[in-house]
């Protein structure tokens, strides 16, 4: 079982919908959980990072967090076609440790 | 968050000779982190490097084939040392602050 699972794209929204990614981790006792965007040709991007259980908003980004199922998701709200790129879950036993990442969802926001 | 200069952005190597990266960060930080992220693929780490010891290296890789230094606390290098095409790959470090983890702009690799 890999460490960190996110569900195969690739994913189609329209304009204007919510878009939304999920991962799942395998080791109980991680503690920070982030999501990074990644446009092509470029180095990924931190959107938002969670730490504690339930949700945590962001303008248009929700992270929601649910240890007991480890489980971790990005709910992307009005998505737009600027938010077309690949999205990764990454995963830390503990604060300031090495994290490692998800394979990635790749999001197109159809306009 | 950290701010990062990593070069060179990109190069083209002979098969057989060595690349030397290097990750200069605006700040000191503790830990430095260098993945490497293959076509079409997600990021995968290389190691962890701290001030003062010697780089921890994850599962599938080795010092010999990626020697890493860490004189300091804003400086670090990656050497990808005796290239095959198997190597040509996006090469990225991390630093981490405050709890959050910054990437630089990555050194995209192609050995031929």
């Amino acid at each position: 079982q890999k460490e960190v699972e996110q569900n195969s794209g690739p994913l189609s929204v329209p304009e204007g919908a919510i878009a939304s990614l999920n991962c799942t981790y395998s080791d109980r006792v991680s503690q920070s959980f982030f999501w990074y965007r990644q446009y092509s040709g470029k180095s990924p991007e931190l959107i938002m990072s969670i730490y504690s259980n339930g949700d945590k908003e962001d303008g248009r980004f929700t992270a929601q967090l649910n240890k007991a199922s480890q489980y971790v998701s990005l709910l992307i709200r009005d998505s737009q076609p600027s938010d077309s790129a690949t999205y990764l879950c990454a995963v830390g036993k503990t604060s300031y440790d090495k994290v490692i990442f998800g394979p990635g969802t790749s999001l197109s926001v159809i306009p | 968050s950290a701010v990062i200069s990593q070069k060179p952005s990109r190069d083209i190597c002979q098969r057989g000779t060595s690349l030397t990266i290097q990750c200069q960060v605006d700040s000191q930080v503790t830990m430095m982190f260098w993945y490497r992220q293959q076509p079409g693929q997600s990021l995968t780490l290389i190691a962890t490097a701290n001030q003062g010891s010697e780089a921890t290296y994850e599962s599938g890789f080795v010092i010999d084939k990626f020697p890493i230094s860490r004189p300091n606390l804003t400086f670090s290098t990656l050497t990808v040392s005796n290239m095959s095409p198997e190597d040509s790959s996006i090469y990225l470090c991390s630093v981490e602050r405050q709890g959050d983890y910054t990437f630089g702009s990555g050194t995209r690799l192609t050995v031929v």
